[in-house]
């Protein structure tokens, strides 16, 4: 059964800051990796994909990285804001668009 | 371009009673997923619809059925509610049904009482 753990499962910085959220899956046998942002009580938004094949990903500030075989994937965020703030969840697609989600990081940047 | 869109936003019912949820895809896009999210965790998977079929069935009791019409919409129905069913409930659509980027809608709130 595929499993996801995010950590640090909170993280608080101050405004300015290059941070790092990390991810991990049990089975390595995925399609793809997806990144999305969650803002209190609202839907999911995408920020990254990375197919199986693929080493990473980047989308402005943000970078993500896949190592398939050791079940990891990293999202740098460089130069944090203050409107960064929210939930990161990653999710592993297992097939047929079945995602298995992690329980998120929840970021706070101070002013 | 409109998103996913998820309707009603908000639902209170009561424990025994019956609910359909509604999603409309991206245009364009043939598949559909549904998704519960309880407070504090992640997402789970409940099911995926694609070209009208069931293609993936996450580990959901038989009260939760869903169904995807010509359009593409689908709805996702709940009988004989519990407690435990208060959730967010998310609508993804893609493409195709495989290995594609997910985009999720609003969700819908449900309150069982």
């Amino acid at each position: 059964k595929q499993e996801v753990t995010q950590i640090p499962a909170a993280l608080s910085v101050p405004e300015g800051e290059n941070l790092v959220l990390n991810c991990s899956f049990t089975d390595s046998a995925i399609y793809n990796l997806q990144w999305f942002r969650q803002d209190p009580g609202k839907g999911l938004t995408s920020l990254l994909l990375i197919q199986s094949s693929q080493r990473e990903q980047t989308s402005g500030r943000l970078n993500a990285s896949l190592d398939k075989s050791s079940g990891r994937s990293t999202l740098y965020i460089a130069a944090s804001q203050p409107g960064d703030s929210a939930t990161y969840l990653c999710a592993v697609n297992t097939g047929f668009q079945k995602l298995v989600f992690g329980t998120g990081t929840r970021l706070l940047v101070s002013p | 371009d409109a998103g996913v869109t998820q309707s009603p936003t908000h639902l209170i019912k009561t424990r025994g009673q019956h609910v359909t949820l509604r999603c409309s895809p991206i245009s364009g896009h043939k598949s559909v997923s549904w998704y519960q999210q309880v407070l504090g965790q992640g997402p789970q998977f409940i099911f995926q619809y694609y070209e009208k079929e069931e293609r993936g069935r996450g580990n959901f009791p038989d009260r939760f059925s869903a169904r995807q019409f010509p359009n593409y919409s689908s709805e996702l129905n709940v009988n004989a509610l519990l407690l435990g069913d208060s959730a967010l409930y998310l609508c993804a659509s893609s493409p195709l049904p495989d290995r594609e980027e997910q985009y999720f809608g609003p969700g819908t709130r449900l309150t069982v009482t």
